[in-house]
């Protein structure tokens, strides 16, 4: 069973310009989580996606926005991006019921803006 | 406010030497906690979930414990291999479907 796969695996952006980071969550999975990890704030929960619904979201600027697609992979765009946006990037997927929130994170995007 | 609190932030072990990493909670309400595992430029890998007070898993030297404040990886024997950071999360049962992790710690094991 494949995994939670991101891509690209490493970025290098300049101030001022927008990403997109990609995932494709695990088969069945239909819940997806982005994270953003930095040495100095740990992981950090950005969004999470149900069923092309956004459920929950965490306390980071409006640069910050995700979407779901039908097939449960979700896409996240940085617009305008700042040197702090310099990141680990990372997506999780999860059956997203009530009851089984078993999250797996896939290898991360790293993304280094100058 | 949901929050997660691990210690200690490092944790420095000879082979072989057994020993615990604490993670503290308060959450409005537990849904789940977890305990990850995290090498160096890597995701958390998955290591365990636990549900309510009293519950215990175990995966070859790791065991999770939990209470109603708090949960334990008690690392009995441990290899240089294991030497990563370990992540615990709480999801709350309030605030919609969102996890929150703790700081980490991060844990050496000499040879």
């Amino acid at each position: 069973k494949a995994g939670v796969t991101q891509t690209p695996r490493y970025l290098i952006k300049t101030r001022g310009q927008q990403v997109t980071l990609s995932c494709s969550p695990i088969s069945g999975h239909r819940s997806v989580s982005w994270y953003q990890q930095t040495p100095g704030q740990g992981l950090q929960f950005l969004f999470e996606y149900f069923s092309e619904t956004q459920r929950n979201k965490g306390n980071f600027p409006g640069r910050f926005s995700g979407r779901q697609f039908s097939n449960s992979r979700s896409e996240m765009n940085v617009s305008t991006l700042e040197l702090g946006d310099s990141a680990l990037y990372l997506c999780a997927s999860s059956l997203g019921s009530q009851k089984n929130t078993e999250a797996f994170f896939g290898q991360g995007t790293r993304l280094t803006v100058v | 406010e949901d929050q997660v609190t691990q210690s200690p932030e490092a944790l420095r072990l000879q082979e072989g030497e057994s020993s615990s990493l604490n993670c503290s909670y308060t959450v409005s309400g537990l849904r789940g906690l977890f305990w990850y595992r995290q090498d160096p430029g890597k995701g958390p890998e998955f290591l365990f979930t636990l549900y309510s007070a009293g519950e215990e898993k175990e995966k070859e030297r790791l065991k999770a414990t939990l209470t109603k404040k708090e949960s334990f990886l008690h690392i009995t024997a441990p290899k240089p291999e294991d030497s990563a950071t370990y992540l615990c999360a709480v999801a709350p049962n309030t605030g919609g479907f969102k996890t929150i992790f703790g700081a980490g710690t991060r844990l050496f094991v000499k040879a």
